[in-house]
């Protein structure tokens, strides 16, 4: 099956700090990917859809400034946390589609947990 | 727009009996996938089951099938012989059949918890 990992897995930061969080396709390319963000006993809500080489289409509500996407490669895609803050606090996910899985099936990351202090 | 319900938040289960997850959802669309994603804790989400909507033909996956129901718009999960390893959250999970990047839309997912 399609690997999808992202780094790091959780991480804490100060208020006004800048965070990355790295979507990579292990073992495929991977043109598109999604982030999500996943508040605690709700469900994924779609961020952005993010395409390789172009830019990223953010959903409704979405701050294009604060949360930026970068998909330079087939096989990365980066979802930076700007001027975080505690409301930014989160659960984020991220997922891509792979030749190697059935139609319409998404291979998601392990997700990167966001504390803001 | 599209909406999916899962109307059951946590669902407990023993080892070895058998579960049903509820969904039900709402679309205009005539073609669509419908999806079951397991997510376990502290682990990445998986797909464990796929329905398209045009088969009448309910999915089955091993020990997991689906009762899917067009008309009422519900796409059940059965899970059979539960076992300790599908402690995990489930979402149900719509996506429209069309060409191109799709959006997957959840649900709120139902935590199931199977009881040694």
């Amino acid at each position: 099956g399609a690997v999808v990992s992202q780094h790091p897995s959780w991480v804490i930061c100060k208020s006004g700090t800048s965070v990355k969080i790295e979507c990579r396709s292990l073992d495929f390319q991977a043109t598109t990917m999604f982030w999500y963000r996943q508040f605690p006993k709700q469900s994924l809500m779609l961020m952005a859809t993010s395409n390789e080489g172009s830019k990223a289409t953010y959903e409704q509500g979405v701050e294009k400034d604060k949360f930026l996407i970068n998909h330079a490669s087939l096989t990365l895609s980066t979802l930076t946390v700007t001027s975080a803050h505690p409301e930014d606090s989160s659960f984020y996910i991220c997922s891509a589609r792979s030749e190697a899985g059935g139609p319409g099936e998404l291979f998601f990351g392990e997700g990167s947990r966001l504390t803001v202090l | 727009a599209q909406t999916v319900t899962q109307s059951q938040p946590e669902m407990s289960v023993q080892e070895a009996e058998t579960v049903t997850l509820s969904c039900t959802y709402d679309t205009s669309e005539s073609n669509y996938y419908l999806f079951w994603y397991k997510q376990p804790p502290s682990r990445q989400m998986i797909l464990v089951i796929r329905q398209e909507a045009y088969k009448q033909q309910n999915a089955t996956e091993n020990r997991f099938s689906v009762n899917f129901q067009k008309a009422a718009k519900s796409f059940s999960l059965k899970i059979s012989d539960s076992q300790l390893g599908d402690t995990a959250m489930y979402f149900c999970a719509f996506m429209k059949h069309q060409t191109g990047a799709n959006n997957l839309f959840f649900g709120t997912g139902t935590r199931l918890t199977v009881i040694p």
